[in-house]
């Protein structure tokens, strides 16, 4: 069965530090998010990417952050300067469209990131 | 506000009996809800959804109730099994349009043997 995939399972980083969080996303997918999920509590929504552009973002999702798809297969995360509150598990998630409807986003199994 | 909230933080069953997990939301003009299972250490895994034109949807021993007048959703496991242990979360997205999900906070339910 088809699943979504990221790496590394776990960063470590010095605040300040830039990380790269890497996500594969299921081939036929057209829809690609990430979320991110703090220690207890709720699964935060980031942003959302279709045709090489994101179509949608939320207000954590500022400057320090960006998105891009490097090819046909990789979705990537970056913070640009990590923060002590930036420790998180980062969930990737990915969706078809079938008949214009909304489909399922299915969820990788998360990067957690600690920043120290 | 928009909001979605779940009733009960942990609920705990005893092997063999059914669940019933409350979800409750405040946007009428959500258009589609999800429930997710999450497992320690892992991702959100998809269990059902259920579109707004609809009120009742089932799947292999699960069933979400969608209730607009009262703004209710419900997941009931048949026949709970220890595997399905783990934090359940129910999911809005306000409109096709947005694709962002909202998730409520989540319940735990335990199941004894």
């Amino acid at each position: 069965e088809p699943e979504v995939t990221q790496t590394p399972s776990h960063q470590v980083t010095q605040m300040g530090q830039e990380v790269i969080l890497r996500c594969v996303p299921i081939s036929n997918h057209l829809y690609f998010y990430w979320y991110r999920q703090i220690l207890g509590q709720k699964v935060e929504f980031l942003v959302s990417f279709y045709n090489n552009e994101i179509s949608e973002k939320s207000e954590i999702f500022d400057d320090q952050f960006s998105v891009e798809r490097p090819d046909g297969s990789n979705f990537t995360l970056k913070i640009r300067s990590t923060k002590l509150e930036d420790s998180a598990m980062y969930f990737c998630a990915s969706s078809d469209v079938i008949s214009g409807y909304t489909d399922t986003q299915y969820f990788g199994p998360g990067t957690r990131l600690t920043v120290l | 506000g928009e909001s979605v909230g779940l009733h009960l933080p942990t609920l705990s069953v005893q092997e063999g009996d059914n669940s019933i997990i409350n979800c409750a939301y405040s946007n009428s003009a959500s258009d589609y809800f999800i429930w997710y299972k999450q497992e320690s250490g892992k991702g959100p895994q998809f269990i059902i959804d259920i579109r707004s034109n609809m009120d009742k949807r089932q799947g292999q021993r699960v069933t979400v109730l969608l209730n607009k007048t009262v703004k209710h959703l419900s997941l009931q496991i048949a026949a709970t099994q220890p595997g399905d242990s783990a934090v359940y979360f129910c999911a809005e997205m306000y409109d096709t349009g947005r694709r962002a999900l909202t998730f409520g906070s989540g319940t735990r339910l335990q199941v004894q043997p």
